[in-house]
């Protein structure tokens, strides 16, 4: 059975700072999907890693996936408060479509 | 595109009474899922289907839940009969093949 685990599961960040969320995860795998979500809102897709060495940027995020490790990142560079949300990573376990989420990041940047 | 549409998007009952989801995926898409998501158990995929047809549903809790595709535009999930422990936010999603999954707004259901 996939496993998926994020850390940490609670950040809080001032502004101006950088920091990382991981990922990992237990099978092979070469799709990860970072996600994010606004309280009471749905999710919405942040970036989609296809292939070993994967690098995706958007704005201040930055994501990345070494799929050797099993192991997925999620950059944040010189936070802004429009930050704060909860970041999901998803990973395709190969059962065509079927995707497996990590139990989410609660981002909070403070001013 | 109006993207993935669920209703209702609030949903108050009773416990013992039937309730349904609905979910309309957005147009050309083939693959739909129906997700639960509650603080204790984080997100959990119930069933998805492809081209209509149900591919896993072994994320479905019990007997009481069900979930069909009668077309491409239009799925529902239904709880018979419903519990307090059911209350959480249902999430559809759909995505054209094997790629990233869209959405939808979620249905708030509470089980007094």
């Amino acid at each position: 059975e996939l496993k998926v685990e994020q850390n940490p599961l609670f950040l809080s960040m001032q502004e101006g700072k950088n920091y990382t969320i991981y990922c990992n995860y237990s099978t092979t795998s070469d799709r990860l999907y970072w996600y994010r979500q606004d309280p009471g809102k749905s999710l919405e897709s942040l970036f989609v890693l296809l292939s070993n060495g994967a690098v995706k940027q958007e704005g201040r995020l930055m994501a990345s996936l070494d799929t050797k490790a099993r192991l997925s990142t999620l950059h944040i560079t010189a936070a802004v408060h429009d930050l704060s949300a909860t970041y999901f990573c998803a990973v395709d376990d190969r059962s065509y479509g079927k995707l497996t989420f990590g139990q989410g990041t609660i981002l909070t940047v403070h001013p | 595109d109006a993207g993935v549409i669920q209703s209702p998007r609030h949903e108050v009952t009773e416990m013992g009474q039937e309730v349904t989801l609905r979910c309309k995926p957005i147009s050309g898409h083939d693959y739909l899922f129906w997700y639960r998501q509650t603080m204790m158990r984080g997100l959990e995929l119930l069933i998805y289907f492809n081209n209509n047809v149900p591919i896993d549903d072994s994320g479905m809790p019990e007997d009481r839940f069900s979930a069909k595709m009668p077309n491409a535009s239009f799925s529902t999930l239904k709880i018979q009969p419903s519990e307090p422990r059911d209350s959480a936010v249902y999430f559809c999603a759909s995505s054209p093949g094997r790629t990233t999954q869209y959405f939808g707004p979620g249905t708030r259901l509470t089980v007094l």
